[in-house]
């Protein structure tokens, strides 16, 4: 899997905004797609693991879905919190390797 | 649960020396563990795979002599940088798996080389 693409590169909103994120990959070989979230001097955290076209995961204020047709997953924020800026990344998977995207920077202001 | 350690976080060494990063798995056994490094403002990008008991499986690109992978045990896997230089300066971040579907990081090493 190569072309892992993210957007948008980085996002700022207001404390209490609903955001959502893209990420893009090549539908074939797809085993798994895979969602992190970094905060910096800290490990990546991983929020969901989804394998199946149209899996829907949600925890707590994050949801996210997978389109392997199309080769898209979206991960949504509702309520956005200060302690949510971090670093969000994909990564696709076509067996246990990880292709990360670049990630998508959030940061919320209160 | 699943955590994984690195060790150090930060490192300063000289060029053409050698520099030893641990990657330990502290609550669980890990049969594979990741190397990754990022550049400044780009993804992760993988190293290699370091299986227990066996060699490394190196990505294309990866000078294997260079960065020496070693997994003597289920908790531990090192990567050594060898004769670094300044352009080996750069963030590395290790991963162990339990299964296919999960990977733990550690906080990552920020190298850099004068």
């Amino acid at each position: 899997i190569l072309n892992v693409e993210q957007s948008p590169q980085s996002l700022h909103v207001q404390e209490g905004d609903s955001t959502n994120f893209t990420c893009s990959f090549p539908s074939s070989n797809f085993y798994a797609l895979h969602w992190y979230r970094w905060e910096t001097a800290k490990s990546p955290e991983a929020l969901f693991v989804m394998t199946l076209n149209g899996d829907e995961k949600k925890k707590g204020r994050i949801s996210a879905t997978l389109n392997t047709k199309e080769g898209y997953s979206y991960l949504y924020i509702k309520g956005s919190q200060p302690e949510d800026s971090a670093t969000y990344l994909c990564a696709p998977s076509g067996g246990n390797k990880l292709v990360f995207g670049a990630g998508t920077i959030l940061r919320v202001k209160s | 649960g699943a955590v994984v350690s690195q060790h150090p976080s930060r490192v300063i060494c000289k060029s053409g020396t050698s520099v030893k990063i641990e990657c330990r798995s502290l609550d669980f056994q890990a049969t594979t563990m990741f190397w990754y490094r990022q550049f400044p403002k780009k993804s992760l990008m993988l190293m290699a795979t370091s299986n227990e008991g066996s060699k490394a499986t190196y990505e294309q690109g990866v000078e294997k002599d260079k960065f020496l992978i070693n997994h003597a045990s289920l908790t531990l896997s090192t990567l050594t940088v060898t004769s670094a230089h300044p352009e080996d300066s750069s963030f590395y971040i290790c991963s162990a798996t339990l299964d296919v579907y999960e990977q733990y990081f550690g906080p990552g090493t920020r190298l850099t080389v004068t």
